[in-house]
């Protein structure tokens, strides 16, 4: 069973690139790694999924190393609206298979 | 702009009374699922369906908990007796295909049991 772990809390100022890391060691072949946002009193809103090396959006970026036993979200040139809480979710979701969300990491952007 | 709507938004109630949380999802989308969100325990699942067939529930306490897709443009979730430990905001999420695919939150509600 997939198992996640973050970093409770990060600092950050406006126009600094921000990486968060999710450690996740008992990742499975199937499971892809998938992170998400959320701002109080919001449902999480999708950034970004991958399965293996590099994923990049518009958003953001995620890197994931051969092990799969971590994954890195990358924000690039955070603003103030970017404060908030960040999730990270392993599993696949069929019918034998979890879907974990990890602890969260809530990100703190400063002028 | 689709949406996942979710009634009530906020439900405050007695421990030992019935409640029932709606969900609507995105139309068109075939997998949905309810969360539970707390300070302690973060955010859990609960269960999730696929085409309106349960797929996985085993995160949610059976003697208390059910969940159900009576047709495919409504998801409820009650809990029958309520506890004061059901306290939480709980989500409702819709998507297409697997569970790695895009799940689309819908605002929550927030239950408060006394």
């Amino acid at each position: 069973l997939a198992k996640t772990t973050q970093p409770i809390s990060m600092d950050s100022y406006e126009g600094q690139e921000v990486n968060i890391t999710c450690s996740h060691n008992n990742i499975a072949t199937n499971d892809y790694i998938t992170w998400y946002q959320q701002f109080p009193s919001q449902g999480p809103r999708f950034i970004i999924q991958g399965y293996k090396t590099k994923v990049t959006n518009e958003v953001a970026s995620l890197f994931i190393p051969a092990d799969r036993k971590s994954s890195t979200l990358s924000l690039p040139r955070v603003s103030l609206s970017d404060t908030a809480v960040y999730y990270c979710l392993v599993g696949y979701g069929g019918a034998t298979n979890k879907l974990i969300f990890g602890t969260g990491t809530l990100l703190a952007v400063q002028p | 702009d689709a949406r996942v709507t979710q009634t009530p938004r906020h439900k405050v109630t007695e421990m030992g009374q019935e409640v029932t949380m709606r969900c609507q999802p995105i139309l068109g989308h075939n997998t949905v699922f309810w969360y539970r969100q707390t300070m302690m325990q973060g955010l859990e699942l609960l269960a999730y369906f696929r085409n309106r067939a349960p797929l996985d529930d085993s995160g949610m306490p059976k003697d208390r908990f059910s969940a159900e897709m009576p047709d495919a443009t409504l998801a409820t979730l009650k809990i029958q007796p309520s506890e004061p430990r059901d306290s939480a905001v709980y989500f409702c999420a819709s998507g297409l295909g697997q569970g790695t695919d895009t799940q689309y939150f819908g605002p929550g509600t927030r239950l408060t049991v006394l």
